[in-house]
């Protein structure tokens, strides 16, 4: 197991609603990164929070937005939720060398939109 | 960030060793190339990261040839619980964009 938590393991919620995802990094890890992987297709990169700060974003419209606080625990904030945003979030927190990192990833939260 | 190329599925048979190559021609000097292994419904898992020339850990190796601009996994007399998809990753710090990944079936 990588030590990366994240709640809740599944969720319901209908189109126009907000929902709040949680992640808890591996001790030690103080950057975070969140995924959504639509069902057939690999993970496509969110945001990425390094010391409570985002630290890089990709695609995503700014209804998705995150939280990282003091202890490194991380939230994923959705408002307005959309049919397509039905898929796997996923939370990565990040061990880092002198050359490089490596991220691992928690379980994933299954969001369904109706 | 490098794109990468790889096969979208391969089919293998117990006890048989496995390849998968990446292509990523544009790779960058401070790429590192990290491989994924991904089950239905859980976070991608952590097999195997280098840079140059060959690493091996204890579930697989990774070859890395000069040009870095391809790259093998290997995974060794594979069994039916190895049957999943594969990712390959090129990135520097701070992104990691995935591919659609291999998707390998090993048969009894």
């Amino acid at each position: 197991e990588t030590g990366v938590t994240q709640s809740p393991t599944h969720l319901i919620k209908t189109r126009g609603q907000q929902v709040t995802l949680r992640c808890s990094s591996q001790s030690g890890h103080n950057t975070v990164s969140w995924y959504q992987q639509a069902l057939g297709q690999g993970p496509q990169f969110i945001f990425q929070y390094y010391r409570e700060e985002e630290n890089g974003r990709g695609n995503f419209p700014p209804r998705f937005s995150g939280l990282q606080f003091p202890n490194y625990s991380s939230e994923l904030n959705v408002n307005a939720l959309e049919l397509d945003d039905s898929a796997l979030y996923l939370c990565a927190s990040t061990s880092w060398t002198r050359d490089t990192d490596t991220q691992y990833f928690g379980p994933g939260t299954r969001l369904t939109v109706l | 960030l490098a794109k990468t190329t790889q096969p979208i599925s391969m089919d293998s048979y117990e006890g048989q060793e496995v390849n998968i190559t990446c292509s990523h021609n544009n790779i960058a000097t401070n790429d590192y190339i990290t491989w994924y292994q991904q089950f239905p419904s859980q976070g991608p898992r952590f097999i195997i990261q280098g840079y140059k020339t060959k690493v091996t850990n204890e579930v697989a190796s990774l070859f890395i040839p000069a040009d870095r601009k391809s790259s093998t996994l290997s995974l060794p007399r594979v069994s039916l619980s190895d049957t999943a998809v594969y990712y390959c990753l090129v990135a520097g710090f701070h992104d990691m964009r995935f591919g659609a990944g291999t998707r390998l079936t090993v048969k009894p």
